[in-house]
């Protein structure tokens, strides 16, 4: 099976903050690896697919990379609604998909 | 514009069975891939079950042999049938429509607000 981590697991910033979460996997995924955001009560969102690509409707302040094991998730600039948990996910061990254990990003 | 609607879920004593239902609407259930993912109290996501457009269903280990994924289609509605609960199934569970960009490529684009099944005695 696939595991993925995130590091760090949580992290205090503040508004204008550039903000970068890191996911690895446990084997090379290639580029099938979404990233998603959850506020408290609130079901999942859809941020990045396929490592980088941004899905419609999310601010361009959002931005992925990486592929194989290492990925990235970055914030340019932490605005007061990016304060969040997000998670990554990987697709590469389709129909058997596995999330990250979330990264909480909070206010400094 | 689509939406998601999950019901079905209350307080279920360990042993016993729930079904949940998730309608949708906006677009054809029958048509996409539809998935269930949880997530336990103050824990993260664990993707629980997956139906493809064909029929073919497919389930995480941890509930392989007690939860089966279904679909009405002239309800437009997804379904988990959960058997033999128990207590660490407690959690929020969401339905989620999969697409796909190429054969492993696949997201959770849409989700619904989420259902809590409480499995305690």
């Amino acid at each position: 099976d696939i595991q993925m981590t995130q590091s760090p697991s949580s992290l205090s910033a503040s508004v204008g903050d550039r903000v970068t979460i890191t996911c690895r996997a446990s084997q090379s995924i290639s580029s099938y690896l979404n990233w998603y955001q959850q506020k408290p009560g609130k079901a999942p969102k859809l941020l990045i697919y396929a490592a980088s690509s941004l899905q419609s409707g999310v601010p361009s302040r959002f931005s992925g990379s990486g592929s194989g094991t290492d990925f990235t998730l970055t914030i340019s600039s932490l605005q007061p609604e990016d304060f969040a948990t997000y998670y990554c996910q990987q697709s590469y061990s389709t129909p058997i998909f596995t999330f990250g254990p979330g990264t909480k990003v909070d206010i400094k | 514009e689509v939406q998601l609607v999950e019901s079905g879920g209350g307080l279920i004593q360990p042993g016993g069975s729930l079904r949940l239902s998730c309608a949708a609407s906006g677009f054809t259930v029958s048509s996409n891939y539809m998935s269930w993912v949880r997530q336990a109290p103050g824990k993260g996501l664990e993707w629980v079950s997956v139906i493809y457009s064909g029929g073919s269903t497919y389930y995480a280990d941890s509930v392989k042999g007690r939860f089966t994924i279904s679909r009405d289609n002239s309800k437009n509605t997804l379904y988990l049938q959960m058997n033999s609960l128990r207590a660490e199934d407690t959690a929020v569970y969401y339905c989620a429509s999969a697409n796909y960009y190429d054969s492993s490529g696949i997201l959770f684009d849409y989700w619904g607000q989420g259902t809590l099944v409480t499995v305690s005695s």
